[in-house]
């Protein structure tokens, strides 16, 4: 089986532009998290999708948003970028039922200048 | 306020040694924990779930709930188990969210 797949694997970017990153899931996988991974504050968690609705929700700014398409796969946007917003943005899918046992991608490395 | 500490950066011993990853969480409920690892130029991995109690290449965790704790175990560590661990928890099962550790570097001496 493929793995989980992100596009593009490496952003560069001004301040106040927008970005959207994509997460390809494995095959038969149904629910696709979104990760932010900075030196400063580790992963953390940013949203959840089953079935293209959003389940779970993380700690940050409306200008983060995702969605996800009838085939799992999975977007996020981020608007108005910020400095701040240069981190390594990981995705993770998992089978229905084994929701915490995620299977990541190699992640999306966006540079804000 | 749902929390995971992992108190160490760095761990460093010598190929052979026994191996302690701590693992710290603070949580109201009944949480799923779980240890990732990732290996030098690959993707973020599961290692193991307090929920399977497995052993994974050599390595155990008990959960520890009146000490909040579960630390990952190895008796005799070896080189190739030089990594990046984050230990990880989940408040509910039917949500992908989880919640991680800083990590700690674990380096394996020959």
């Amino acid at each position: 089986k493929a793995g989980v797949t992100q596009t593009p694997r490496y952003l560069i970017k001004t301040r106040g532009q927008q970005v959207t990153l994509s997460c390809s899931p494995i095959s038969g996988h149904r629910s696709v998290s979104w990760y932010q991974q900075t030196p400063g504050q580790g992963l953390q968690f940013l949203f959840e999708y089953f079935s293209e609705t959003q389940r779970n929700k993380g700690n940050f700014p409306g200008r983060f948003s995702g969605r996800q398409f009838s085939n799992s796969r999975s977007e996020m946007n981020v608007s108005t970028l910020e400095l701040g917003d240069s981190a390594l943005y990981l995705c993770a899918s998992s089978f229905p039922g084994t929701y915490n046992e995620q299977f990541f991608g190699p992640g999306t490395r966006l540079t804000v200048l | 306020a749902q929390r995971v500490t992992q108190p160490e950066k760095l761990l460093s011993v010598f190929k052979g040694a026994p191996v302690e990853l701590k693992c710290n969480y603070s949580y109201s409920g009944s949480p799923e924990l779980f240890w990732y690892v990732q290996y030098s130029r690959q993707r973020l991995q599961l290692l193991l779930r307090h929920i399977s109690r497995e052993s994974i290449k050599g390595f155990t965790a008990d959960l520890n709930k009146g000490e909040t704790s579960f630390h990952l175990k190895k008796p005799f560590a070896q080189e190739e188990d030089s990594a990046m661990y984050y230990c990880a928890l989940s408040g509910s099962s039917n949500t992908g969210k989880l919640i991680f550790g800083q990590g700690t570097t674990l380096q394996v001496k020959p």
